[in-house]
């Protein structure tokens, strides 16, 4: 299986600020990587799918790049809605496989 | 507008079964994979697997970790993906979430194994 490596685990940063998360994985995913945003009691969302591409409907902040075993998402200026945990998913080789999560906070 | 709509969960004895649905709506249920993913309290998602759609034979594709337990099905006249887990343990204690490919996902219904 492959491995996804997520972090930081939490973060905390100020409205406005330029934020980073980031997923390594154990092997080359070939940018098959999705990130989701999941806001407290609802389902994940999906944010960015195949590394780079914004879901319909996203707000253009956030965004997201990488390539071989290292991923990242970037939410370039925080906004107070953008409070959630973030997770990161490899769907490159079965069993797909997420990351562990990030918790993001507003400082 | 999409929708996907989960029932069946509940509580439910070590070693006993279980069935869950999801009504989809809102879309060409034939066009899509349809995919069931698990997320424990306080954990990370896990996929379970997922079944193909028309072009690809509705075909399904399971996680090991669940294989031989659980079983994914669709019926396209109704429009419903099901999930039925058998020989259940207190790990598969979890809300399961049914997904339209890996991009839209239902609000969940919860599972807890337990005597």
């Amino acid at each position: 299986d492959i491995q996804m490596t997520q972090s930081p685990s939490f973060l905390s940063a100020s409205v406005g600020d330029r934020v980073t998360i980031n997923c390594k994985a154990s092997q080359n995913i070939n940018k098959y990587l999705n990130w989701y945003q999941q806001k407290l009691g609802e389902a994940p969302k999906l944010l960015i799918y195949n590394t780079n591409n914004l879901q319909t409907g996203i707000p253009s902040r956030f965004s997201g790049s990488g390539s071989g075993t290292d991923y990242t998402l970037t939410i370039s200026s925080l906004q107070p809605e953008d409070v959630a945990t973030y997770f990161c998913l490899q769907h490159s080789s079965r069993p797909f496989t997420f990351g562990s999560g990030t918790k993001l906070e507003i400082k | 507008e999409v929708k996907l709509l989960e029932s069946g969960g509940g509580l439910v004895q070590p070693g006993g079964s279980m069935r869950l649905s999801c009504a989809a709506s809102g879309f060409t249920f034939t066009d899509f994979y349809m995919y069931w993913i698990r997320q424990p309290a306080g954990k990370a998602p896990e996929w379970l697997g997922f079944i193909r759609n028309k072009a690809n034979g509705y075909t399904t594709e399971y996680n090991p970790s669940v294989k031989g337990r659980f079983t994914i099905s669709r019926d396209n006249t109704q429009n419903m993906l099901y999930l039925q887990m058998n020989t259940l343990r207190a790990e598969d204690t979890a809300t399961y979430y049914c997904a339209r490919s890996l991009s839209f996902w239902g609000q969940g219904v919860m599972v807890t194994v337990s005597s």
